[in-house]
C-alpha cells in the first residue's frame, strides 16, 4: 500500500522559513517524480511544484507564486521529498500536501498546515 | 485566479448523471488533464488521469471526456458518498501544473 506521510508544518512569523518533508512507501520511490500541492484554509487547491525522478533529470518546476521563495529536492537512499520555504508570507499559509507524480497526482498524503502569521 | 474554470457548483438527485466542465487555453488543456474528488477535512483522491483513464478501484461510474478546450468529468447514477468537491488539473506548455477553481457537487 502506497503511503505518504508530510511533515514540519507548523507557525512560523513572515520572513522566517521552514522545510517540510514528505516520507513515501510503498512503491519505489526513485522511481517516480514528486508534487507539492497547498491548499488555503477555505480555498481551492494550488500547485506548488513538483520534481522530477533522478532518471528523468531530477530537477524541479515551481509555480510563479513561489518561484524563488521554495526549494523542492529529494534524497531518494530515504524515500524522502523535501519543500524548503523562505521568505514566508500570510499568503503562504495553507495545508500542504505531497502527492505521487508529475502529470496527475495518484497518491496523496494527509497534509501539514503550515501557519504563517505574526 | 484560476487557469482552469469550473462551475462553482453542480447539483443532481440520487441515481442521476451530471457533468463537470473544467476550460482553458489551449495551452492550458492538454493530454494530461486529471480530476481529483476532495471531501471535507480529507486529502484529494485521484479519480481521472489523462483525460479519460481511471486508477485502480475508481467506480466505473466516473468517466472524462474532453473536446477543444474544455474537458469534463461526469458522474453517474449519483450516491451520497459523491457529495465533495471536485478539482481538475491540467500540465500545461509551460511545464506547470494548473488546477481549476473546484466544483461543490451536492445532492437534491
Amino acid at each position: 500500500e502506497v503511503q505518504l506521510v508530510e511533515s514540519g508544518g507548523g507557525s512560523v512569523q513572515p520572513g522566517r522559513s521552514l522545510r517540510l518533508s514528505c516520507t513515501g512507501s510503498g512503491f519505489t520511490f526513485g522511481d517516480y517524480g514528486m508534487t507539492w500541492v497547498r491548499q488555503a484554509p477555505g480555498k481551492g487547491l494550488e500547485w506548488v511544484g513538483f520534481i522530477r525522478s533522478n532518471t528523468n533529470s531530477g530537477t524541479p518546476e515551481y509555480a510563479a507564486s513561489v518561484k524563488g521563495r521554495f526549494t523542492i529536492s529529494r534524497d531518494d537512499s530515504k524515500s524522502i521529498v523535501y519543500l524548503r520555504m523562505n521568505s514566508l508570507k500570510n499568503e503562504d499559509t495553507a495545508v500542504y500536501y505531497c502527492s505521487r507524480g508529475t502529470l496527475a497526482g495518484f497518491d496523496w498524503g494527509q497534509g501539514t498546515l503550515v501557519t504563517v502569521s505574526s | 485566479q484560476s487557469a482552469l474554470t469550473q462551475p462553482a457548483s453542480v447539483s443532481g438527485s440520487p441515481g442521476q448523471s451530471i457533468t463537470i466542465s473544467c476550460t482553458g487555453a489551449s495551452s492550458d488543456l492538454g493530454n494530461y488533464v486529471s480530476w481529483y474528488q476532495q471531501h471535507p477535512g480529507k486529502a484529494p483522491k485521484l479519480m481521472i488521469f489523462d483525460v479519460t483513464d481511471r486508477p485502480s478501484g475508481i467506480s466505473d461510474r466516473f468517466s472524462g471526456s474532453k473536446s477543444a478546450n474544455t474537458a469534463s468529468l461526469t458522474i453517474s447514477g449519483l450516491q451520497a458518498e459523491d457529495e465533495a468537491d471536485y478539482y481538475c488539473s491540467s500540465y500545461t506548455t509551460n511545464i506547470t501544473r494548473v488546477f481549476g477553481g473546484g466544483t461543490r457537487v451536492t445532492l437534491l
